[in-house]
């Protein structure tokens, strides 16, 4: 049973680039999550995407989107990067809402110079 | 808003003895309560959840956990650690109302078994 898997698993960008990461979530989940977790703090929620469509979103800046396509998986997109979007990207996917436990992905390692 | 805290940075225990690591929270309503764990240069495992019932919840590797509705806490626990167990821990919460799935993260506790 494969687990979520991310890619890529590092990346390095500069200031002012766009960026894609990608996320597919355990098999017969159905909802994707986006953490940030920067160094030494926990993850903060980015945006929950179920049905292909954004549900809940935390408090990140329209420069951070994403998308879910039909087969679950989900994109994450970052604008006009800034110093600061460097960080662990972390992708969790569950099945529904409610109660449903959230299993995270290994993570990608932004760092934008 | 909700929020969780983890008042220790870093918890020091030796091999064999009980360790417990501490979590408390603020949510508006029910909570459900998870803990996470994470290995350098890894992502979060999850280790257990509190939904309803039984205050005591077993999870993986033999850890446990308390939820405490006056004290607002949710300790973890295992009676008697493993080097195996060093790692950064993660308490996390989210409101039990419908919708609201985002969870909130704690800034972790690095646990340190000494041999």
């Amino acid at each position: 049973d494969a687990g979520v898997t991310q890619s890529p698993t590092h990346l390095i960008k500069t200031r002012g680039q766009q960026v894609t990461l990608r996320c597919s979530p355990k098999s017969g989940h159905d909802t994707v999550s986006w953490y940030q977790q920067a160094l030494g703090q926990g993850p903060q929620f980015i945006f929950q995407y179920y049905e292909e469509e954004e549900r809940q979103r935390g408090n990140f800046p329209d420069r951070f989107s994403g998308h879910q396509f039909p087969n679950y998986s989900s994109e994450l997109n970052v604008n006009a990067l800034l110093l600061g979007d460097s960080a662990l990207y972390l992708c969790a996917s569950s099945l529904g809402g409610g109660t449903g436990t959230q299993y995270f992905g290994p993570g990608t390692r932004l760092t934008v110079l | 808003a909700q929020s969780v805290a983890q008042p220790e940075d870093q918890v020091n225990v030796a091999e064999g003895n009980p360790l417990t690591v501490k979590c408390t929270y603020s949510v508006s309503g029910n909570p459900y309560l998870f803990w996470y764990v994470q290995y350098p240069n890894r992502g979060l495992q999850f280790l257990l959840k509190y939904i309803t019932g039984d205050n005591l919840v077993k999870g993986s590797y033999g850890f446990e956990a308390e939820f405490n509705k006056s004290q607002t806490s949710f300790h973890l626990k295992k009676p008697s650690a493993l080097v195996s167990d060093s790692a950064l821990y993660f308490c996390a919460c989210k409101y039990s109302g419908g919708g609201a799935d985002g969870l909130t993260f704690g800034k972790g506790t690095h646990l340190i078994i000494q041999p």
